[in-house]
């Protein structure tokens, strides 16, 4: 099974429509997660850590749920420009050597 | 500007030869990271530096060497030994909070 691993897409969202993925992990002692960003053939940014207690930034939440070892993205009226890979990213523990593992990413696309 | 500087952008090598990625960053940051994504594929860790003088090999280190003589510099060598070279390198460099990326060099090997 691999450490992280998420839905490889696409998904052909309408502009202005809600779009939701998951990603789940293997190692139940990570402690951080994140969602980055990486459109075609540039570098991933980070988009928003993801908190346990779940989080928003304006069209975007972030929700963990470490019982069921998975976190998610939600993007909320959707933009033609938030069409892009979405990278899940999760921070092993400090015993597997404190460093970030990354999904393949999901692939979503806008469309007018 | 802070941030973190690859070069070059794009990059052909004949089978056979070893080849330096340059990465440099401004951002007075400790550690430092070169990863290899494939299409399609996720981030996987070449290697790492904590510190200056000190480095790690990640989970694809085989084929790879670095060095890490000052603080702002972390080049990559893609020695011949590597089987499978073309991909896009990635270097990083992290704070406590966020992991930074260059720009990425794309190495095609034939």
């Amino acid at each position: 099974r691999k450490e992280v691993e998420q839905d490889p897409g696409p998904f052909n969202v309408p502009e202005g429509a809600t779009v939701a993925f998951n990603c789940t992990y293997s190692n139940s002692a990570s402690q951080s997660f994140f969602w980055y960003r990486q459109d075609c053939r540039k570098e991933p940014k980070l988009l928003m850590s993801v908190y346990s207690s779940g989080n928003e930034d304006g069209r975007f939440t972030a929700q963990l749920n470490r019982a069921s070892q998975y976190i998610s993205l939600l993007i909320r009226d959707s933009k033609l420009s938030d069409s892009a890979t979405y990278l899940c990213v999760v921070n092993r523990p400090p015993a597997a050597g404190n460093k970030l593992t990354f999904g393949g990413g999901t692939r979503v696309l806008v469309k007018p | 500007d802070g941030g973190i500087t690859q070069s070059p952008k794009y990059l052909f090598r004949k089978e056979g030869q070893n080849v330096t990625l340059s990465c440099e960053q401004n951002l007075n940051h400790d550690a430092m990271y070169w990863y290899r994504q494939d299409p399609g594929q996720g981030l996987r860790l070449i290697y790492y530096s904590q510190i200056v003088n000190d480095f790690q090999k990640g989970d694809i280190a085989e084929g790879y060497s670095v060095s890490r003589e000052k603080k702002e510099s972390f080049p990559l060598t893609v020695t011949s030994a590597q089987k499978n070279p073309t991909a896009f390198y990635l270097c990083a460099s992290r704070s406590t909070s966020e992991q930074y990326f260059g720009p990425g060099t794309r190495l095609t090997v034939t």
